[in-house]
């Protein structure tokens, strides 16, 4: 099957700082990919659908400005969180999809556990 | 709304022995029902997709089952492992979703006991 990786798997950071997540397709190319969110015990909440050379489309609730999604290239998608607070620390997991617009299988990246201090 | 219930939220087996775990959606019409395993710390991975026209699907130890009239599905683990201790979700594609937007299961938590 396709492979999503993402980097990095993990990070600390302190409040008030940005971090970046990066979602790559290895063996394929993703002209929309998903980022989504989860907490401990609960399902993956979508945050995002990054379009390839478009603006991202942001779920209900999604502040833009605080999650900045970038979609530079049929391989990689970019989440920045920017001025991170402890409420932020969560699971990050991001999704590719296989095919064309009337194709919808995603595989998922294997995540990464922010936590913010 | 779309919605995908999955029953038990949790369960604890003993290594060995199978277990089935259900998911009752009201996603209509919809392009194919999957089942992902999800390790603790990790992304999902699909172990199942299935169309609405199929009604069994099996890989490895894990069958799935779809039922289109009643809106249901299940996922029988038989002779389970100690590897097999993950979240299962459940994850119907609508038809025509905007975007392209999946419905997700809460998840249910196994747990597999020596």
């Amino acid at each position: 099957g396709a492979v999503v990786s993402q980097h990095p798997s993990w990070v600390i950071c302190k409040s008030g700082t940005s971090v970046k997540i990066e979602c790559r397709s290895l063996d394929f190319q993703a002209t929309t990919m998903f980022w989504y969110r989860q907490f401990p015990k609960q399902s993956l909440m979508l945050m995002a659908t990054s379009n390839e050379g478009s603006k991202a489309t942001y779920e209900q609730g999604v502040e833009k400005d605080k999650f900045l999604i970038n979609h530079a290239s049929l391989t990689l998608s970019t989440l920045t969180v920017t001025s991170a607070h402890p409420e932020d620390s969560s699971f990050y997991i991001c999704s590719a999809r296989v095919g064309g617009r009337n194709h919808n299988e995603q595989f998922f990246g294997p995540g990464t556990r922010l936590t913010v201090l | 709304k779309n919605q995908v219930e999955q029953s038990p939220q949790s369960l604890i087996i003993l290594e060995g022995k199978n277990c089935t775990l259900q998911c009752n959606y009201t996603v209509s019409p919809f392009s194919n029902l999957r089942w992902y395993k999800q390790d603790t710390g990790r992304g999902p991975v699909s172990l199942t997709i299935m169309t609405f026209s199929e009604n069994t699907k099996s890989n490895g130890r894990y069958t799935a089952t779809l039922d289109a009239d009643t809106k249901q599905s299940s996922l029988h683990i038989t002779a389970s492992q100690l590897s097999d201790s993950a979240s299962y979700i459940c994850v119907v594609s609508p038809l025509k979703a905007a975007g392209n937007k999946l419905t997700f299961g809460g998840g249910t938590r196994v747990l597999v006991k020596p």
